[in-house]
């Protein structure tokens, strides 16, 4: 069974522009969370996706924003980026999003660079 | 606010030894407490996670314990070998209680010299 792609692997852009960044689940995983890692903060909890809707949220501006699709894939978005948002973002799928059964697989990440 | 932190930024330890890493956290008692692996340029592994009932888990050669009182994990790898190299991460799991999130520590970068 094929893993958790990410897409694309890095990125650079510059400050104020606006990025989208994509996350295939695991077949048959309906729940995808995203994260932010950074040296300085380590990784912290964006926003969970679960049959497209949002069901958990961490302590992220507005700026960030996602949704999930019909076939669980999801799409995270950051506007008005700021060099800060420079970062490793890793996409997680679990099966059904239960606290038992929440067995997350994370994927290989995408490398964001804000200039 | 909850708080979660890893004892050791490094652990380095002789090979077949066995690795103890710590996660401390302050304030709710998690409902689950994570385990994880990561590898440079790589997303976290999960390796095992505990309920906030359970006093012990295994998988092999990990040990995972859980005090409650103490506020406290303790992560175990026995027989330790040069590929258990890698960074540790705990993670408090308050994503289905009234916190809705997931809290991760900092991580224990931890080597075992052959």
């Amino acid at each position: 069974k094929a893993g958790v792609t990410q897409t694309p692997r890095y990125l650079i852009k510059t400050r104020g522009q606006q990025v989208t960044l994509s996350c295939s689940p695991i077949s048959g995983h309906r729940s995808v969370s995203w994260y932010q890692q950074t040296p300085g903060q380590g990784l912290q909890f964006l926003f969970e996706y679960f049959s497209e809707t949002q069901r958990n949220k961490g302590n992220f501006p507005g700026r960030f924003s996602g949704r999930q699709f019909s076939n669980s894939r999801s799409e995270m978005n950051v506007s008005t980026l700021e060099l800060g948002d420079s970062a490793l973002y890793l996409c997680a799928s679990s099966l059904q999003g239960g606290p038992l059964t929440d067995t997350q697989y994370f994927g290989p990440g995408t490398r964001l660079t804000v200039l | 606010s909850q708080k979660i932190e890893q004892n050791s930024e490094a652990l380095n330890i002789q090979e077949g030894k066995t690795a103890t890493l710590t996660c401390n956290y302050t304030n709710y008692s998690p409902a689950y407490l994570q385990w994880y692996r990561q590898d440079p340029g790589r997303g976290p592994v999960f390796l095992l996670l505990i309920r906030e009932n359970e006093k012990e888990k295994r998988k092999e050669r990990l040990k995972v314990t859980f005090d409650t009182t103490l506020k406290q994990s303790l992560f175990h790898i026995t027989a330790s070998q040069p590929a258990d190299s890698a960074t540790y991460l705990c993670a408090l799991d308050r994503r289905y209680s009234s916190a809705s999130k997931i809290i991760f520590g900092s991580g224990t970068r931890l080597s075992i010299r052959p």
